[in-house]
């Protein structure tokens, strides 16, 4: 069956990076894009941008661009997502989301709570 | 950017009643809509795809419908393990973006 499983809760200072893994299973990972997708507090859902496993290729929310970058280890079946230059509004949980072909998600990892305070 | 506007924010609802939420989309997003239903603590999951199509294992009190820019989610039947906050999601273009997301709570 197809598993997304994540890196554990980071706690991280303003101006620090951090940076999240997404493992895949069940599934080829090159065959389908993984999404990332922010939820601040008590907020709603925002996508961050997708990387295609296949090619390396990449597509950041411009709110993102300059701050995001995703990577992949098709080796291990795992996807990154690191952020740089934390704010302390980037506190959210993170989650990573496998495409269906099309780009809605039936598959989703557990999420990754990253916490920025000083 | 294509906006995403879902209505009511909060909807009260009594278990058994009827619930419908609404979706807008700031220019048409064809039928490349998605439903989610999120519970505290919990990852998204997916119930509708493609504006009306269930996705596998949701019940059929589940239901998806419109186009363009118009869409809805019915409830036929709430039951209790349906009070949740439901987003919808466009996936015509880049960016893709999310409604704000309604609430459904018990009345």
């Amino acid at each position: 069956q197809v598993q997304l499983v994540q890196s554990g809760a980071e706690v991280k200072k303003p101006g620090a990076s951090v940076k999240v893994s997404c493992k895949a299973s069940g599934y080829t990972f090159t065959g389908y894009y993984i999404h990332w997708v922010r939820q601040a507090p008590g907020q709603g859902l925002e996508w961050v941008g997708w990387i295609n496993p296949s090619s390396g290729g990449t597509y950041y929310e411009q709110n993102f661009q300059g701050r995001v970058t995703m990577t992949w280890d098709t080796s291990i079946s795992t996807a990154y997502m690191e952020l740089s230059s934390l704010r302390s509004d980037d506190t959210a949980v993170f989650y990573c989301a496998r495409d269906h072909g099309a780009s809605y998600y039936f598959f989703w990892g557990q999420g990754t709570l990253v916490t920025v305070s000083s | 950017e294509i906006v995403m506007t879902q209505s009511p924010a909060t909807l009260s609802v009594s278990p058994g009643e009827r619930a419908t939420l609404s979706c807008r989309a700031s220019q048409s997003v064809s039928s490349n809509l998605a439903w989610y239903q999120q519970k505290p603590g919990q990852a998204p999951r997916l119930l509708i795809y493609g504006a009306s199509t269930r996705a596998t294992g949701i019940p059929a009190r589940f239901s998806g419908s419109g186009s363009g820019t118009e869409f809805t989610l019915t409830i036929s039947s709430l039951q209790s393990v349906d009070f949740a906050v439901y987003y919808c999601q466009h996936y015509t273009n880049w960016p893709l973006t999310f409604g704000g997301g309604t609430k459904v709570e018990i009345k």
